[in-house]
C-alpha cells in the first residue's frame, strides 16, 4: 500500500512570495489533514477535510492560507503571501477512520521564508 | 484552551534501560488518544489509539496506559535499544480537536 505523498520536500522562498504544498493521501482514506510543525513544538493542526470538505479550519490563517481538496481525494495548500515567521515543517495526514482514527502521515514539507 | 503537555521533554538513557514518558490532556471533553513514534527524517508513525479509562495496549517492548478521569497516559519502553531513539508524541482528541504535544525525545545510547 502507498503512503501519503507530499512535494515538493523542500522549499525556499523569499517573504511576500506564494507557495503551494500538495498531499496525495493513501487511497480510501476520507479524513485528510494538514498540520504545521514548528521547531521544538507538536504538529499544529491547520485543516482538517471529511471527503472534500473542510469540517475544521479554525486554526487556518484564513488571510493568508487557503487549502483546497480536490473531488475528495489530493489536497493543496497555499500561502500567499509567504511570511517569515511561516518558515516551517507542513504535513499531511489521512485517516480512514475520521477524527479519532490512527493518522499515516507523509514526509512533510520543509519550508524556508528568507 | 487545550493543552496537551508532555515530560520530560528529552531523556537519555543506556542500552538495556527501562523507561516511560507522560501525556498530560483535558479531562473533558475526551474522544481517543494517540501515541506515535516520529524518527529523524522519517514519517511519524502511529504506536497506539486508546479510547477507554484503563485502557492498556503493547507491541513488543512499548505499551501504553490511559487515564481519562485524569488527564494523563503513560508510554513504557522495557529494555530500551538505540533504534528506540526518537521524538514521542501523544495527541488529543477530543471536542472535535486534534492537539499533539511537543513530544518527548529519547536518545539511546548502545
Amino acid at each position: 500500500e502507498a503512503g501519503v505523498v507530499q512535494s515538493p520536500r523542500y522549499k525556499i522562498i523569499e517573504k511576500k512570495q506564494p507557495v503551494a504544498f500538495w498531499c496525495n493521501p493513501i487511497s480510501g482514506h476520507n479524513t485528510l489533514y494538514w498540520y504545521r510543525q514548528n521547531l521544538g513544538q507538536g504538529p499544529e493542526l491547520l485543516i482538517r477535510y471529511e471527503n472534500e470538505e473542510a469540517v475544521d479550519d479554525s486554526q487556518l490563517p484564513k488571510d493568508r492560507f487557503s487549502a483546497e481538496r480536490l473531488k475528495g481525494v489530493d489536497s493543496t495548500l497555499k500561502i500567499q503571501p509567504a511570511e517569515l515567521g511561516d518558515s516551517a515543517v507542513y504535513l499531511c495526514a489521512s485517516s480512514s477512520r475520521g477524527v479519532g482514527g490512527e493518522q499515516y502521515f507523509g514526509p512533510g514539507t520543509r519550508l524556508t521564508v528568507t | 484552551i487545550l493543552n496537551v503537555e508532555q515530560s520530560p521533554q528529552s531523556l537519555h538513557v543506556q542500552e538495556g534501560d527501562s523507561t516511560n514518558f507522560t501525556c498530560s490532556f483535558p479531562s473533558s471533553n475526551f474522544y481517543a488518544l494517540h501515541w506515535y513514534r516520529w524518527e529523524t527524517a522519517k514519517s511519524p508513525e502511529a504506536l497506539f489509539v486508546m479510547t477507554l479509562n484503563g485502557d492498556e495496549k503493547k507491541k513488543g517492548r512499548i505499551s501504553a496506559t490511559l487515564n481519562t478521569k485524569e488527564g494523563y497516559s503513560y508510554l513504557y519502553i522495557k529494555g530500551s535499544q538505540p533504534e528506540d531513539s526518537a521524538t514521542y508524541l501523544c495527541a488529543f482528541i477530543g471536542g472535535f480537536k486534534t492537539i499533539f504535544g511537543a513530544g518527548t525525545r529519547l536518545f539511546v545510547k548502545a
